[in-house]
């Protein structure tokens, strides 16, 4: 069983404040993937990351893949109300393997 | 172009009776996932299709969860003798998997869920 462990499990923070998040794992992933849920709708893909070690970036968000490929990072500069929602990491072992998620972590941002 | 499309959006049903839930993919996708959410936590597993292969049940709950998915299109995921347990929302996504140096997988793109509710 591949588990991803995501810390912490609720945040809330005052809008401008920094923040970091991780998913961790025991087991070595292909391939990593973040998605942010808001109430109501399906979750949408933020980024995938591939290889150990990489550093992609989307405007604020900034994620991290480790170099043994077990574990991620999401890390927010000066966050902002519309970043509130629920991070799913998941994970995939494989190109047809089937994605396992986390359990996400609760973002609120306060204005 | 049209994303994933579930229905019914919401279902309210009695305990002890059988639903199903329709998911559309996007045409030309390959997987196909289905997942239940509690309110407020993380998606869990409970069926994946990927193209002709025979699809992984691995994570339905029990025997009174069955799905299908006819001609590598359409999936629907059936519930026999609801439990009030069995309420969540239940999401399905699709993707067309890829390979790229033999290790990647395409996004998951997701419908806006069933939402069930067993009273």
């Amino acid at each position: 069983t591949q588990l991803l462990e995501q810390s912490p499990q609720f945040l809330s923070i005052q809008e401008g404040e920094n923040l970091t998040v991780y998913c961790n794992s025991s087991s070595v992933f292909s391939s990593l993937q973040w998605y942010r849920q808001e109430p109501g709708e399906g979750p949408v893909l933020l980024v995938t990351v591939v290889t150990g070690g990489e550093v992609k970036k989307l405007k604020r968000l900034t994620f991290q893949f480790g170099d043994a490929r077990k574990d991620s990072s999401l890390h927010i500069t000066a966050a902002q109300p519309g970043d509130t929602g629920l991070y799913l990491c998941a994970g995939a072992t494989g190109a047809n393997s089937k994605l396992t998620f986390g359990k996400g972590i609760t973002l609120s941002v306060r204005p | 172009g049209a994303g994933v499309s579930q229905s019914p959006s919401n279902k309210v049903t009695e305990k002890g009776k059988d639903v199903e839930l329709r998911c559309d993919p996007i045409s030309g996708h390959t997987a196909l996932y289905w997942y239940r959410q509690s309110l407020g936590q993380g998606l869990e597993f409970l069926i994946y299709f990927q193209g002709n292969s025979a699809p992984d049940k691995s994570g339905l709950p029990s025997d009174r969860f069955s799905a299908e998915r006819t001609g590598g299109s359409v999936s629907t995921l059936t519930i026999q003798r609801t439990q009030q347990e069995d309420s969540a929302v239940y999401l399905c996504a699709s993707s067309f998997t890829t390979s790229i140096f033999g290790s990647y997988n395409s996004p998951l793109h997701f419908g806006n869920g069933t939402r069930l509710t067993v009273t």
